[in-house]
């Protein structure tokens, strides 16, 4: 099945500072690959996805990239702020349903 | 339009006894995921539904169930309860196409705790 490994598990910066946080995936069959935030005893929330036909997308201080031939992506925050700490989780979709999610990435913005 | 909505929100059960959860899809969706979040981890992917029928499952023994609703709302039913079955089950709704991966929307999830 499905294998995603996300780098780095805990990434801390300093408020202003970007953050980047790198995923790799195994299945050539993967097509979909959103970003979810999760806060201490909150729901994932979807915060931005991208296609395999898209290389890059951008959404305020907020962007991915997509590599389908390296088979990376990754998760770029610019200009973070402190209600930017949260844990990360990068994930591979294939077809119309199953979604593997990553094991997070515990970041934290200190002001 | 209404959000993704669980029950319960926290439960405590005893070995070998059995649970049903349940979740509320997002107005207007007819798919219906449901995860196994263990502490500190990702969302595992257990089964998923889709106009009443499952339409892909995960690793997860069958003692893990389901069923939905013609109105898509949907139960998630452990049988048999384990002590590594403790974790937070978030059940997530989208828009199923054929063919076509949709956004997940998650509910707040249910926190199970296994003595």
């Amino acid at each position: 099945g499905e294998n995603v490994e996300q780098h780095p598990s805990t990434l801390s910066v300093q408020e202003g500072d970007s953050a980047v946080i790198k995923c790799t995936y195994s299945d050539s069959a993967s097509n979909y690959f959103p970003w979810y935030k999760q806060e201490l005893g909150k729901r994932p929330q979807l915060i931005i996805d991208i296609r395999s036909n898209v290389g890059e997308k951008k959404d305020q201080r907020i962007a991915v990239t997509l590599n389908k031939t390296a088979k990376h992506f990754s998760l770029h925050i610019t200009e973070t702020q402190p209600e930017d700490s949260a844990v990360y989780f990068c994930v591979s979709g294939a077809g119309s349903y199953q979604l593997t999610f990553g094991k997070g990435t515990k970041l934290s913005v200190i002001p | 339009e209404t959000g993704v909505t669980q029950s319960p929100t926290h439960l405590i059960k005893t070995r070998g006894q059995q649970v049903t959860l349940r979740c509320s899809s997002q107005s207007g969706h007819n798919t219906v995921s449901w995860y196994q979040q263990a502490l500190g981890q990702g969302p595992q992917f257990i089964f998923q539904y889709y106009r009443e029928e499952e339409n892909g499952r995960g690793n997860f023994p069958p003692r893990f169930s389901g069923l939905q609703f013609p109105n898509y709302s949907s139960e998630l039913n452990v049988n048999a309860l384990e002590l590594d079955d403790s974790a937070l089950y978030l059940c997530a709704s989208s828009l199923g196409v054929v063919g076509g991966a949709e956004t997940q929307y998650f509910g707040p999830g249910t926190r199970l705790l296994v003595l």
